[in-house]
């Protein structure tokens, strides 16, 4: 079975660039979820989608990242315009129940 | 609403050593717990995992934690550490109520010395 697969897995862009990130998540999971860790800090949870609907985007930073799930498969993140401080690690994690199977990450750096 | 504290930010030890990485959380409601390890240039990995029953709860290479309610704690032992254990190692928490959002602690880098 295959994993949780994100792509990019690198990216660089210069502030007020566009970037979109991508997660497919595992087979059959309802449950998919986005988290982020910039340099130096902890892990910190973005949004959690059931199916095609968003169940909680309370860690959403603002409004420059739009997230979606059209067809409850796939997930796209767009952040629009980049900022410097939007640089990181952007993690992908996909669930049927309580336990979260990450992806490898995209790691974004912003100049 | 639930936050994790690991205490330690790096621990270096000699292979074949024991280590114990502290995890302690806060909470309102009834948690589960998670241990994920990141290994060099790679992403993030389920170790083990408390949901219910035993509290003391194992990987298959050789860790164990034990969930521990009266101190809030979810410690994660090894016996005896190989060099391939150097990752970094994360504690996290959620609600036990259905699908809910990982709260993360900072992480502990684990670095193993021959």
């Amino acid at each position: 079975e295959a994993g949780v697969t994100q792509f990019p897995s690198h990216s660089v862009i210069e502030k007020g660039q566009t970037v979109t990130l991508r997660c497919d998540p595992i087979s059959g999971h309802d449950n998919l979820y986005w988290y982020r860790r910039v340099m130096g800090k902890e892990i910190k949870f973005l949004l959690h989608f059931v199916k095609e609907s968003k169940q909680d985007e309370s860690g959403m930073p603002n409004n420059r990242f739009l997230a979606e799930r059209t067809g409850g498969t796939y997930s796209t993140l767009k952040v629009q315009p980049a900022e410097l401080e939007d640089s990181g690690v952007y993690f992908c994690a996909s669930s049927q129940a309580a336990t979260q199977y990450f992806g490898p990450g995209t790691r974004l750096l912003v100049l | 609403a639930q936050s994790v504290t690991q205490l330690d930010s790096q621990v270096p030890v000699f292979e074949e050593a024991p280590v114990e990485l502290r995890c302690n959380y806060s909470s309102s409601v009834s948690v589960y717990l998670f241990w994920y390890v990141q290994y060099p240039n790679q992403g993030l990995q389920l170790l083990l995992k408390y949901l219910s029953g035993s509290t003391l709860v194992e990987s298959i290479n050789g860790f164990e934690a034990e969930f521990n309610k009266s101190q809030t704690s979810f410690h994660l032992r090894k016996p005896s550490v190989h060099i391939s254990d150097t990752a970094e190692y994360f504690c996290a928490v959620s609600g036990s109520q259905g699908a809910q959002k990982l709260v993360f602690g900072q992480g502990t880098r684990l670095t193993i010395n021959p």
